[in-house]
């Protein structure tokens, strides 16, 4: 079964800076990876998604996420973090054989202004 | 909002009552999921539907029970939970099949069993 791995609990930065939040995943074929956030009180959000094709992904609110089939990861990134963009992030994958979506344990994302 | 509507946000209950959780999509969708979320750890998938057929239970205890009427609501109804049962339960949809679909998610139900 395909499963994901976040490795860090959580991740701080200044903003302005750079961000990077990592996923790695495993799957017996071709993936599907997600990203989600998710805010206080709320439910998981959908960023952006790979399906094939480019390795660098654009999603919403300024995110992008870089697949590295060799590395099997899906690191997520912002050129330049926001206070708002402080939250819980999720990874996720689907082999393209079956109908689960397996998520990560999340991410804790603070941006300090 | 995302479309997908849950009720009640909040749920105190007892070990020996009877609730019910609720979920409405107002996105076409014919794939319904509810998941349970605990701190620091990865969401766990509990039951699936497509077209309102059950397609997947992922060894959840009997004191879950889920319904699906129509493939635009589902319920999970709860009975003599234990309270490790206290997390969020969250409720998605998205289009049925083995595509790379989205799910979307509605806000949640945060349930403390005492």
């Amino acid at each position: 079964a395909q499963s994901v791995a976040q490795p860090e609990d959580q991740v701080n930065v200044a903003e302005g800076n750079p961000l990077t939040v990592k996923c790695t995943y495993s799957v017996s074929g071709n993936p599907y990876l997600f990203w989600y956030v998710q805010y206080p009180n709320r439910g998981l959000q959908f960023l952006l998604k790979y399906i094939t094709g480019d390795n660098l992904v654009k999603g919403s609110y300024g995110f992008e996420a870089e697949f590295n089939k060799s590395q099997t990861s899906f690191h997520l990134k912002k050129p330049s973090a926001l206070v708002s963009d402080s939250a819980l992030y999720f990874c996720a994958v689907r082999d393209l054989n079956n109908n689960d979506m397996r998520f990560g344990a999340g991410t804790r994302l603070t941006v300090k202004p | 909002e995302t479309g997908v509507t849950q009720t009640p946000r909040h749920l105190v209950m007892g070990m020996t009552n009877k609730k019910s959780l609720k979920c409405e999509q107002h996105l076409g969708h014919n794939a319904m999921y509810w998941y349970k979320q605990s701190a620091k750890k990865p969401l766990e998938l509990m039951f699936v539907y497509n077209f309102k057929e059950q397609t997947e239970n992922n060894s959840v205890p009997s004191r879950f029970s889920p319904e699906c009427p129509n493939s635009s609501h589902l319920f999970l109804h709860l009975h003599t939970l234990q309270p490790e049962d206290s997390a969020l339960y969250l409720c998605a949809s998205s289009q049925p099949g083995q595509g790379a679909y989205e799910q979307y998610f509605g806000p949640g139900t945060r349930l403390t069993v005492t």
